[in-house]
């Protein structure tokens, strides 16, 4: 049982440059959340998924778009990557938003826009 | 909206010694939920201890406990007997009721306290 994984570890990309990040959970969880965390500071919400084929906006969403083809899959594509984008991304899955369900984290991407 | 507070950037303990880790948060709702995440150098993010804002008793997990003054809103982390394998960073973090006001479950974090444990 893997649980939460995530595609690539690590990534440096030059200003411009477009990337997808992958999130993949084999615990048939109905919603996914990605993060992301920059130093100094907590983990901060940038979209999330409450079921295929749907995604919404977190607290910090400019400049990313998501998509949930697949229940399992969540992906996080950056189109025009910016050194403000430089971060550690996590992604998180639970089995519904409500409140007794535990979030499962991925071990995190760290991203380099240079 | 609601935020979450650490005030302690850095803490540090003497191995099997005991320890207190400070988290207040500010919200005007009355049901919610309080967590504790470790996360240690190889950044993967672990849930350590979770508490029901309705629950009037403190939640224990092991030589892990807190102590939640809901009037105060402040949920503090006591590690006891401490070892080394607990030197991380640790996360309070918020989450609104499901539902609650358009809210989907996502976690409100501090920007955390980074945990020294002394041999």
């Amino acid at each position: 049982n893997a649980g939460v994984t995530q595609t690539p570890k690590f990534r440096v990309l030059k200003t411009g440059q477009s990337m997808t990040l992958l999130c993949a959970q084999d615990m048939n969880h109905e919603y996914m959340y990605w993060y992301r965390q920059d130093p100094g500071m907590g983990l901060r919400l940038i979209h999330y998924s409450v079921g295929e084929g749907t995604t919404a906006k977190g607290e910090v969403p400019d400049g990313y778009n998501v998509s949930r083809l697949k229940k399992q899959n969540f992906l996080l594509g950056l189109e025009s990557a910016a050194p403000s984008q430089t971060s550690v991304y996590f992604c998180a899955s639970s089995w519904t938003g409500r409140d007794t369900d535990t979030q499962y984290f991925g071990p995190g991407t760290r991203l380099t826009v240079l | 909206a609601q935020t979450v507070t650490q005030s302690q950037p850095e803490m540090s303990v003497q191995e099997a010694e005991t320890v207190t880790l400070s988290c207040t948060y500010d919200t005007s709702e009355s049901d919610y939920y309080l967590f504790w995440y470790k996360q240690p150098p190889s950044r993967q993010m672990i849930l350590v201890i979770r508490q029901e804002a309705y629950k009037q008793q403190n939640a224990t997990e092991n030589r892990f406990s807190v102590n939640f003054q809901k009037a105060a809103k402040s949920f503090s982390l006591k590690i006891s007997d401490s070892q080394l394998g607990d030197a991380a960073m640790y996360f309070c973090a918020y989450r609104r009721p499901f539902n609650y006001g358009g809210s989907q479950g996502n976690l409100i974090f501090g920007k955390g306290t980074k945990l020294s444990v002394k041999p």
